[in-house]
Parts: structure tokens; C-alpha cells; sequence
């Protein structure tokens, strides 16, 4: 069945980096575009970034650009979320998360893991 | 950006008893292909967002049928035809058309 399954996370200072990765299973992994979506409580669900199968396109979030890179290893089915310059405004549970290529809705997600970022 | 607007944000519900959300879009979400893309996902305290309706009407696999979506252009509406204990949690509209993909505020439901 279908799984992702993700790493990464924990408590770090403003300014610092950290990554996220997702192992994926069940499914032809470089045939889906996979995202990061971040949810902070109070604060609602906000996209992140999008590394789309097709051309290798790669889309960010205005509140993440140029700080946060995601990419993907086709052969490791592995999604990964490489966040620099880390603020408190950070601060959220990040999901990856597999786009339905039939129907569009996210269809599988990870179980989250929790950034923190605080001095 | 596209923005998207829920109501209420706040929503008290009955188990038995329908509910039902609205979600409004700053333009409209119909694209050439004919389809709007308009999701509604569920996110319960502890677990990963859920899916629940992709495409305004359709409903994801696993969904109880009690889980309706609705509506065109720029109005939306996700129905719960009686409403069960299970179904506490925090509602989203997300917009699906544009990037950046934008969702509404979320709506609390709670019994």
C-alpha cells in the first residue's frame, strides 16, 4: 500500500537549517508531483513547495523562496525539504504530501513531523 | 494569490443533525479543462490532513457518503448529511487552480 513515511525535524535556533525527508513506498514514485504542506495551529494549513515529475519543475511558497529548497531521488523514492535560515515564524508540523494524478486532491500523506524554531 | 474565504469558523454540530461549510474564492476556480479545482480536507486533532472531495464534487476514496461537495466558479459548499462523533476536527478549502495553492482559515467543528 501506499506510504510515506517522514524523518527530520526537532528544535532549532533562528538562523540555523534543517531537513525534512519522506520515504515513499507502494507506488511509482517519479511518476507524481509531491508536495510540502505545513500546518501551524492558529495559523491553518499553508502550502510550502512543489517538486512536480514533469521537467523537474520546483515551486515555493513567496514565504519560503530562496531559504527553503525541496528536491527528490528517483532512485531512493525519497522526497526531501532542505530549510535554511530557519525563523520562529517556521514554527509548524510539516506533512509531504503525493497529488492524486487522476482526481488532484492530496490522496496520501506523511505523519508529520514538528519544527520548531526558538532561541 | 487566490484567497479563500471559509464560514463559519466556528461550528457546533449535533451528531444525527446536517452541517454544512461554505468557502468562497477571490476568482474564479474553473479551468479550460472544465473542471474547478476546489478540495475540502479534514484534519483531526493528532492525525495528517485528510482528503476528502478533490475536484468540488468528487469524493475520495474511503470518504463516507455522508461527505458531499458542491458548488462552481467561485462558491462552494461541503455538506455532511448527519453529522457523527468521528467527524470533529478542523475543515479546509484549498484552491487547487493557481499556485501558490492557497487554503481558507479552516473551520472548527465540534460537537
Amino acid at each position: 500500500q501506499v506510504q510515506l513515511v517522514q524523518s527530520g525535524g526537532g528544535v532549532v535556533p533562528p538562523g540555523k537549517s534543517l531537513r525534512l525527508s519522506c520515504s515513499a513506498s507502494g507506488f511509482t514514485f517519479s511518476a507524481y508531483d509531491l508536495h510540502w504542506v505545513r500546518w501551524a495551529p492558529g495559523k491553518g494549513l499553508e502550502w510550502v513547495a512543489l517538486d512536480s515529475f514533469e521537467a523537474s519543475v520546483k515551486y515555493y511558497a513567496d514565504s519560503v523562496k530562496g531559504r527553503f529548497t525541496i528536491s527528490r531521488d528517483n532512485s531512493q523514492n525519497r522526497l526531501a525539504l532542505q530549510m535554511d535560515s530557519l525563523r520562529p515564524e517556521d514554527t509548524a508540523f510539516y506533512y509531504c504530501a503525493r497529488k492524486d494524478r487522476r482526481y488532484n486532491g492530496y490522496d496520501y500523506w506523511g505523519q508529520g513531523t514538528l519544527v520548531t524554531v526558538s532561541s | 494569490d487566490i484567497v479563500m474565504t471559509q464560514s463559519p469558523l466556528s461550528l457546533p454540530v449535533t451528531p444525527g443533525e446536517p452541517a454544512s461549510i461554505s468557502c468562497r474564492s477571490s476568482q474564479s476556480l474553473l479551468y479550460s479543462n472544465g473542471y474547478t479545482y476546489l478540495d475540502w480536507y479534514l484534519l483531526k486533532p493528532g492525525q495528517s490532513p485528510q482528503l476528502l472531495i478533490s475536484l468540488t464534487s468528487h469524493r475520495a476514496s474511503g470518504v463516507p457518503d455522508r461527505f458531499s461537495g458542491s458548488g462552481s466558479g467561485t462558491d462552494f459548499t461541503l455538506r455532511i448529511s448527519r453529522v457523527e462523533a468521528e467527524d470533529v476536527g478542523i475543515y479546509y478549502c484549498m484552491q487547487a487552480l493557481q499556485i501558490p495553492w492557497t487554503f481558507g482559515q479552516g473551520t472548527k467543528v465540534e460537537i
